[in-house]
C-alpha cells in the first residue's frame, strides 16, 4: 500500500493569515499521462469530507480560489491564501493512482 | 446533483454481519464508481473498496474476505456487507462516488455517513 503522511498535524492560524500543509507519498504518484494522482479533502466539524483539489492542483467546483494545490511525485502542498473562519476542520489528502486508496493522517486547522 | 444516503442499523453485535444500503439520487450506479469508505471515531478515513461496471469489485486487502458489495440497479442502490464484526469495526461508514478521470479516482460526492457500532 501507499503509504501517505502529512504535516502538520495540527495548525493553528489567524485570519486573514496564509496556511499551508504538506503531504508525502511512499511512492511517485505522477503517472505516465504526466497527471499527479493527489487529492486534497476538507472534512468540517460534523460533515462528511469533501473535495478540494484533485490531480494535485485543479480546485473542485465550488471551491474558492484562496485554495491551491502543487507538488508533485512524491511532495504536495495545499496553500490557503488568506485563512477565513470556515476553513476550520480536518485536510486529508488522498492518493488516487492504485488501490486501495489511502489517506493521510488530516491536519487539524482551526483558529487562533 | 447527486446525492448518496446511508442507511442500516447503528448497533450490530460483535460476530454479527453488517449490511449496509447506499441510496442514490442523481446518478445511475449502472456508471461511475462506488465506494464505502469508514471512519473510526476521531481517527481518519479508510477505503474499504468500490463496486462498478455492473457489478465488478475493488475491495482493500485488509479488508480480506470479510467483505462483499452488491448492486441493485432497480433501486438504483448498492450495498455493503461486512462480516465478523469485532469492536475495531466501528465507525462512522460513509458511501461515495469516485469519478475516474484521466485514471485519477477522485472522491467527488460523499454521503452524510451512518455511525455502526459493535457491542453487545
Amino acid at each position: 500500500d501507499i503509504v501517505m503522511t502529512q504535516s502538520p498535524l495540527s495548525l493553528p492560524v489567524t485570519p486573514g493569515e496564509p496556511a499551508s500543509i504538506s503531504c508525502r507519498s511512499s511512492q511517485s504518484l505522477l503517472n505516465s499521462n504526466g497527471n499527479n494522482h493527489l487529492d486534497w479533502y476538507l472534512q468540517k466539524p460534523g460533515q462528511s469530507p469533501q473535495l478540494l483539489i484533485y490531480l494535485g492542483s485543479n480546485r473542485a467546483s465550488g471551491v474558492p480560489d484562496r485554495f491551491s494545490g502543487s507538488g508533485s511525485g512524491t511532495d504536495f502542498t495545499l496553500k490557503i491564501s488568506r485563512v477565513e473562519a470556515e476553513d476550520v476542520g480536518v485536510y486529508y489528502c488522498m492518493q488516487a493512482l492504485q488501490t486501495p486508496f489511502t489517506f493521510g493522517p488530516g491536519t487539524i486547522l482551526d483558529i487562533k | 446533483q447527486v446525492q448518496l444516503q446511508e442507511s442500516g442499523p447503528g448497533l450490530v453485535k460483535p460476530s454479527e454481519t453488517l449490511s449496509l444500503t447506499c441510496t442514490v439520487s442523481g446518478a445511475s450506479v449502472d456508471t461511475y464508481y462506488w465506494s464505502w469508505i469508514r471512519q473510526p471515531p476521531g481517527k481518519g478515513l479508510e477505503w474499504i473498496g468500490y463496486i462498478y461496471n455492473s457489478g465488478r469489485t475493488t475491495y482493500n486487502p485488509s479488508f480480506k474476505s470479510r467483505v462483499t458489495f452488491s448492486l441493485d440497479t432497480s433501486k438504483n442502490q448498492f450495498s455493503l456487507r461486512l462480516t465478523s464484526m469485532t469492536a475495531a469495526d466501528t465507525a462512522v461508514y460513509y458511501c461515495a462516488r469516485q469519478y475516474n478521470h484521466l485514471g485519477s479516482f477522485r472522491i467527488d460526492y460523499w454521503g452524510q455517513g451512518t455511525l455502526v457500532t459493535v457491542s453487545s
